[in-house]
């Protein structure tokens, strides 16, 4: 059964860091690219990042570009995304989300939990 | 980027009567494979997105049939043949097609009348 356990979200102050993790299990992990996900309370879903199995390719969001970034430990099955600058509009809910297949395009097939990144002072 | 518009963005249906909602991409969905990446996804209140559709009309695993994708191009359409009570929540629809980014509709909130 493919799993996805997130972690590590929380309160932060504007211009601050945090960093999400997302551990998968039940599927071969470096098979599959691994994408996270956001929503902002009560608004619809946002791509925010992307990283290939490999963690050789990686893509971003325009509005999180220079100051967000995904990377992945095969080892762990754990994929992270550090978020730096963090910005009042970046409050949300984070999910990670797995690839169908190895292209990015075929979209998500299994979603983590959801974790709260609530920016505010 | 491509722009992906859902309508109605509000749905109220009787329970046992079907219901359609409408995903309008700004750019054709074919992509040069020859597949259009175009999914569907529910989130129930409170909780994470779940794949219903995949590749327009492809149900995923253990969705019921009640549900069904259709459409080609620009327009596709999600359609629920008779709505229960679990079929509450939110509704987008998904393009890969223009990759990266990936974008979504706006959603569609379904609730009971």
């Amino acid at each position: 059964e493919v799993q996805l356990l997130q972690s590590g979200g929380g309160l932060v102050q504007p211009g601050g860091s945090l960093r999400l993790s997302c551990a998968a299990s039940g599927f071969t992990f470096t098979n599959y690219a691994m994408s996270w996900v956001r929503q902002a309370p009560g608004k619809g879903l946002e791509w925010v990042s992307a990283i290939s199995g490999t963690g050789a390719d990686t893509y971003y969001a325009d509005s999180v570009k220079g100051r967000f970034t995904i990377s992945r430990d095969n080892f762990k099955n754990t994929v992270y995304l550090q978020m730096h600058s963090l910005r009042a509009e970046d409050t949300a809910v984070y999910y990670c989300a797995k690839v169908e297949v190895t292209t990015i395009r075929a979209g998500f097939d299994y979603w983590g939990q959801g974790t709260l990144v609530t920016v505010s002072s | 980027d491509v722009v992906m518009t859902q309508s109605p963005l509000s749905l109220p249906v009787t329970l046992g009567q079907p219901a359609s909602i409408s995903c309008r991409s700004s750019q054709s969905l074919i992509y040069s494979d020859g597949d259009t990446y175009l999914n569907w996804f529910q989130q129930r209140p409170g909780q994470s997105p779940r794949r219903l559709i995949y590749k327009v009309s492809n149900r995923d695993s253990g969705v019921p049939d009640r549900f069904s994708g259709s459409g080609s191009g620009t327009d596709f359409t999600l359609k629920i043949s008779r709505v229960e009570a679990e079929d509450v929540g939110v509704y987008y629809c998904m393009e890969g097609t223009h990759w990266p980014p990936i974008t979504f509709g706006q959603g569609t909130r379904l609730e009971i009348k």
